[in-house]
């Protein structure tokens, strides 16, 4: 039983490249969720899929996607990375609006 | 909206001495409450939770939160404190009127305890 899994753990872009953030969970949890982590921000939600076929914004979607490609997986997308998109990034998930289970994270930076 | 407000953004303290970490969030009637850690270069990791029942809830490594709803906080306790518990402590709401959002999170608090 993994949890929740992202990959990669570590990414290094340039300006105006694009990637793929991947994260799946074996917990069968309806609801997924995407975050960045900023130092003195605390978590802040990018967008989150209450269950499979529906995602919705966070409170920081811009520059990102989603793609919630079946219960288990959950994708978040940067088509033309910036600076600013340099963060932490988490993935979660959870059965309704009980506790969420955390991933590892992927350190990402934008150069 | 819901909002979480954490009143200390660092707390130094010594191993074995007591602590608390403390968390408002804004009124609501019905709320699930939550502590998470995260230990250096980690993902986070729930600590305990509040959904109903005794205001007093234990969790793990010896933290326990006290549910307090006419003043709108959960503060986290420990009454003495090791090394390894330095890490960041994040506290967390979920609103049951608003169905299908996510988590609500403080913005943090670094507990660093030294010898």
């Amino acid at each position: 039983n993994a949890g929740v899994t992202q990959t990669p753990k570590f990414q290094v872009l340039k300006t105006g490249q694009s990637m793929t953030l991947q994260c799946a969970q074996d917990m069968n949890h309806n609801s997924m969720y995407w975050y960045r982590q900023d130092p003195g921000m605390g978590l802040r939600l990018i967008y989150y899929s209450a269950s499979e076929g529906t995602t919705d914004k966070g409170e920081v979607p811009n520059g990102y996607n989603v793609s919630r490609l079946n219960k288990r997986e959950f994708s978040l997308r940067l088509e033309s990375a910036a600076p600013s998109q340099t963060s932490v990034y988490f993935c979660a998930s959870s059965e309704q609006i009980y506790e969420q289970y955390f991933g590892p994270g992927t350190r990402l930076t934008v150069t | 909206a819901q909002s979480v407000t954490q009143l200390d953004s660092q707390v130094p303290v010594f191993e074995e001495a007591p602590v608390e970490l403390r968390c408002n969030y804004s009124s609501s009637v019905s709320v699930y409450l939550f502590w998470y850690v995260q230990y250096p270069n980690q993902g986070l990791q729930l600590l305990l939770k509040y959904l109903s029942g005794s205001t007093l809830v234990k969790g793990i490594n010896g933290f326990e939160a006290e549910f307090n709803k006419s003043q709108t906080s959960f503060h986290l306790r420990k009454p003495s404190v090791h090394i390894s518990d330095t890490a960041e402590y994040f506290c967390a709401v979920s609103d049951l009127n608003q169905a299908g959002t996510a988590l609500i999170f403080g913005k943090g608090t670094t507990l660093s305890v030294s010898s």
